[in-house]
C-alpha cells in the first residue's frame, strides 16, 4: 500500500513570512509528485507537478523540491490568498495509480 | 477557458443509484484521460476512478470497485460516473479532473464538484 503523509496537519504563519509544508511517501516515487491548493467551496488547483515544476499561472513564490520519498512545498512570502488547504499527490507509480496526502491547512497567524 | 462542470448530484437512499455527469469545454476531451475524485465532508481527497482517452483502460479504487462505472462520450464532451448500491460512506463532493498528457498523470484541470448525499 502506498501512503502519503503530510506534515504538519495545520500550519499557522503570518502574512509575508515563509511557509514550508512536507510530504513523505511510504515508498520511493521518483519525482511523480504534485501539489494542489484548495480553498473553501472550490475544487483543487494544480500548483506543482514533477515535484518541482510550477503549473501555468502559478506565482514564483510557490516552489517544490524533493525526490524519492521526501518532498517540500515552500511559499516564500505568504499572501492573504495563499491561506488554504494543500494536498500532495503521487501519480503513476504502478500499481499505485494515485494517492493523496491527508492535507495541510495553512492558516493565518 | 478550460472548464469542467459536474452535475447529477443529490440526495439518494442507501442502496440506490445515481449518475453523475461532467461536461467539458475549452479543450478536446478525446485527447485526455479523465478521473473522478471525491471528498467526504470535512475530509481529504480520494481518487476513485480513471478512464483513458479511448476508453480502453479503466481503473477503480477498491472502495468503489464493482459498484461504480466510469464512462465517457467524447462526441458529447462528457464524462460519466454511474454509482450503484450507494452507501452512507459514499456521501461526498465528487469532482471530475483531467489527467495531463499521457497515462496516469497529475490532474491539471478540475471541476467545482457535485454533492452526493446518501441518507435514509
Amino acid at each position: 500500500e502506498m501512503v502519503m503523509t503530510q506534515s504538519p496537519a495545520t500550519l499557522s504563519v503570518s502574512p509575508g513570512e515563509r511557509a514550508t509544508l512536507s510530504c513523505r511517501a511510504s515508498q520511493s516515487i521518483g519525482s511523480n509528485l504534485a501539489w494542489y491548493q484548495q480553498k473553501p467551496g472550490q475544487g483543487p488547483r494544480l500548483l506543482i507537478y514533477g515535484a518541482s515544476t510550477r503549473a501555468t499561472g502559478i506565482p514564483a513564490r510557490f516552489s517544490g523540491s524533493g525526490s524519492g520519498t521526501e518532498f517540500t512545498l515552500t511559499i516564500s512570502s505568504l499572501q492573504s490568498e495563499d491561506f488554504a488547504v494543500y494536498y500532495c499527490q503521487q501519480y503513476n507509480n504502478w500499481p499505485y495509480l494515485y494517492t493523496f496526502g491527508q492535507g495541510t491547512r495553512l492558516e493565518m497567524k | 477557458e478550460m472548464q469542467l462542470v459536474e452535475s447529477g448530484g443529490g440526495l439518494v437512499r442507501p442502496g440506490g443509484s445515481l449518475r453523475l455527469s461532467c461536461t467539458v469545454s475549452g479543450f478536446t476531451l478525446s485527447s485526455y484521460s479523465m478521473n473522478w475524485v471525491r471528498q467526504a465532508p470535512g475530509k481529504g481527497l480520494e481518487w476513485i476512478s480513471y478512464i483513458s482517452s479511448p476508453s480502453t483502460t479503466l481503473f477503480y479504487a477498491d472502495s468503489v470497485k464493482g459498484r461504480f462505472t466510469i464512462s465517457r462520450d467524447n462526441a458529447e464532451n462528457s464524462l460519466y460516473l454511474q454509482m450503484n448500491s450507494l452507501r452512507a460512506e459514499d456521501t461526498a463532493i465528487y469532482y471530475c479532473a483531467r489527467g495531463n498528457w499521457g497515462s496516469f498523470q497529475y490532474f491539471d484541470v478540475w471541476g467545482q464538484g457535485s454533492l452526493v448525499t446518501v441518507s435514509s
